[in-house]
């Protein structure tokens, strides 16, 4: 079974500029979570999707970044325009239906540094 | 207030020995879970074990098993027979029932190193 796909893995910009993430969901993963991971500290959810519909939101900060999971499946994150504290990973998990038990599969991440 | 607490920055642990990462959580709900995660040198997050609030026995998986101490809120993640292999951030996390939607919150981890 094929885990989360996550891409670029690695991306360099400067403040002030966009980028956009993208992430795979395992199939038939009907939730699917963005976590921000800064130097030195645990993952801290952004936003998740059930289905393509927005589950929780209430971290994003939504004056630059923007996500969305067009037909339930693929996801992007946005940001625009980045700040040099956007400097983190950021990744992408999924779980079956979201149930409290349930396992969240993370994909590989993607590391952005904003110069 | 933290909500889950992984007070050890970094343990050093020689092959073939057992370790214990401590983790202490704070929730008013009486249904939760409670996981652990690996996050090695490439950054992926790698699911190790769970441990529900109902459940009476303390999870095990292979070399990991998870002492769980409800009345203290610890969770404390032992691995036993350490392999070089072992060496990795370890991650505690808990997920608390939230409108129907369960939302995971993470520690700040822990890095542990094995010695040959």
């Amino acid at each position: 079974e094929a885990g989360v796909a996550q891409s670029p893995r690695y991306k360099i910009i400067e403040k002030r500029q966009s980028v956009a993430f993208w992430c795979n969901p395992i199939s038939g993963h009907a939730t699917l979570y963005w976590y921000q991971q800064i130097l030195g500290q645990g993952p801290k959810l952004l936003i998740q999707f059930q289905n393509n519909g927005v589950v929780d939101d209430s971290q994003l900060p939504k004056d630059r970044f923007s996500a969305e999971r067009l037909k339930g499946v693929d996801s992007t994150l946005k940001i625009q325009p980045a700040k040099l504290e956007d400097s983190a990973v950021y990744l992408c998990a999924s779980s079956l239906v979201g149930g409290p038990q349930e396992t969240q599969y993370f994909g590989p991440g993607t590391r952005l540094l904003v110069l | 207030a933290q909500k889950i607490t992984q007070t050890q920055p970094g343990m050093f642990v020689q092959e073939k020995e057992a370790v214990t990462l401590d983790c202490t959580y704070d929730t008013s709900d009486q249904s939760y879970g409670l996981f652990w995660y690996k996050q090695p040198s490439s950054g992926e997050m790698i699911f190790l074990i769970y441990q529900g609030s109902y459940d009476e026995q303390n999870a095990t998986e292979g070399r990991y098993s998870l002492n769980f101490q409800k009345a203290r809120k610890s969770a404390n993640l032992v691995i036993s027979a350490s392999q070089l292999g072992d060496s990795a951030m370890y991650f505690c996390a808990m997920r608390e029932l939230n409108s129907g939607y369960s939302t995971l919150t993470f520690g700040k981890g822990t890095m542990l190193l094995v010695s040959p």
